[in-house]
């Protein structure tokens, strides 16, 4: 069973702070995604990282898949009250029976603070 | 891109009663999958729902529970049976067409 081991839980910033939330795993990933989810809607996806040490940015949102292919970052640049929200990455299988399927970290509830 | 919709949004439900939640797609896709999320937390697959062949369940899941139809492309029910309040969660449906869609989810609360 693939694991993906996402940090911190929890993160209350004050508007104009930067943060960087972590997806780790000892398991390799064909690709690694991240969402984004608001209270009473469906995770959003933001990204989709597919070559090891990739970086791709999004605005203010900078995610970097590691070189070997186990581990992401999203890092927020001046953060600000419409980035609350809760953030998952997902890894995409990279092989066997588990082959295509998403695995969810356990997410990150992201609050900014005016 | 596709726009998926759920029914119900959201019920209150008498435990040993059963629900059925519904999940349209405003376009063809042949993969639909189900998750279930508590409040703020992770997503954990149910199954995967291939039109014109059984649904592929998870560990820890069973098909008397939790019963799937995909009648069509565009269309897929997920029934809760014999409901009791550790089934209290949010019920996502998903596409793959390709890039991953949601929708927005049934909060079941089992009393």
């Amino acid at each position: 069973t693939q694991l993906l081991e996402q940090s911190p839980q929890f993160l209350s910033i004050q508007e104009g702070e930067n943060l960087t939330v972590y997806c780790n795993s000892s398991s390799v990933f064909s690709s690694l995604q991240w969402y984004r989810q608001e209270p009473g809607e469906g995770p959003v996806l933001l990204v989709t990282v597919v070559t090891g040490g990739e970086v791709k940015k999004l605005k203010r949102l900078t995610f970097q898949f590691g070189d070997a292919r186990k581990d992401s970052s999203l890092h927020i640049t001046a953060a600000q009250p419409g980035d609350t929200g809760l953030y998952l990455c997902a890894g995409i299988n990279a092989g066997g029976t588990s082959y295509g399927k998403l695995t969810f970290g356990q997410g990150t509830i992201l609050t900014v603070h005016p | 891109s596709a726009v998926i919709s759920q029914k119900p949004s959201r019920d209150i439900c008498q435990r040993g009663t059963s629900l059925t939640i519904q999940c349209q797609v405003d376009s063809q896709v042949t993969m639909m999958f189900w998750y279930r999320q508590q409040p703020g937390q992770s997503l954990t697959l149910i199954a995967t729902a291939n039109q014109g062949s059984e649904a592929t369940y998870e560990s820890g899941f069973v098909i008397d529970k939790f019963p799937i139809s995909r009648p069509n492309l565009t269309f897929s029910t997920l029934t809760v049976s014999n409901m009791s309040p550790e089934d209290s969660s949010i019920y996502l449906c998903s596409v793959e067409t390709p890039g991953r869609f949601f929708g927005p989810g049934t909060r079941l609360t089992v009393l």
